[in-house]
């Protein structure tokens, strides 16, 4: 099994630019996230879909979109790229069944750079 | 608001010796606790996950929980070069799909 596996590893954008982070999972689980994770600012949650067909707001959603295309892929989309968000970004997957079902894996990451 | 703290660090330790990282939560319903670990440029990977009171071991690696006070810690004992990384803890505060709160990592260092 691959786990998580995220598209693409690295990106450059200019500012205004637009493109779509991809991330899909094969562990059959119901839940997958997205993060952005800063120097000295941890994990924060963009996005997240509890299940096939639903999708809330994190703590840091504005500017981005998402997409739960089915079980296995979950998107991201930048319309509009600005400076502020470049960062690596993390997509997970769980269960969110409860207990240790509430793990998390991730994905290898995505560095964006917005100039 | 939900919060979980941890001292940033960096901890140095010796090689051999055993390691304590803790991390303060401020929701008490938080139900599920979570310690990653994240190499330099890499993702974060699970390393232990707790839900009772208590302490839990696994291999050189040992949660505590007091659910009380609402501080979890990792110990790592015959700590190694190999175990110098940034170690996450992570809460769930009511289960269902919204998911882990993390810390903001604390920064292990591990000198020969």
């Amino acid at each position: 099994n691959a786990g998580v596996t995220q598209t693409p590893k690295f990106q450059v954008l200019k500012t205004g630019q637009s493109m779509t982070l991809q991330c899909a999972q094969d562990m059959n689980h119901n839940s997958m996230y997205w993060y952005r994770q800063d120097p000295g600012m941890g994990l924060r949650l963009i996005y997240y879909s509890a299940s096939e067909g639903t999708t809330d707001k994190g703590e840091v959603p504005n500017g981005y979109n998402v997409s739960r295309l089915n079980k296995r892929e979950f998107s991201l989309r930048l319309e509009s790229a600005a400076p502020s968000q470049t960062s690596v970004y993390f997509c997970a997957s769980s269960e969110a069944l409860g207990g240790s079902q509430e793990t998390q894996y991730f994905g290898p990451g995505t560095r964006l750079l917005v100039l | 608001q939900k919060e979980v703290e941890q001292n940033s660090g960096p901890l140095s330790v010796p090689e051999g010796a055993i390691a304590s990282l803790n991390c303060t939560y401020s929701d008490r319903g938080s139900q599920s606790f979570f310690w990653y670990r994240q190499y330099s440029g890499k993702s974060p990977e699970l390393i232990m996950f707790i839900y009772s009171n208590g302490d839990k071991e696994d291999g050189r690696f040992t949660a505590q929980l007091n659910k009380a006070s609402q501080y979890v810690s990792l110990l790592i004992r015959d700590s190694q070069p190999s175990d110098s990384a940034t170690y996450l803890c992570a809460v769930n505060s009511g289960g269902g799909a919204d998911g882990l709160t993390f810390g903001k990592g604390t920064h292990l260092i591990i000198q020969p």
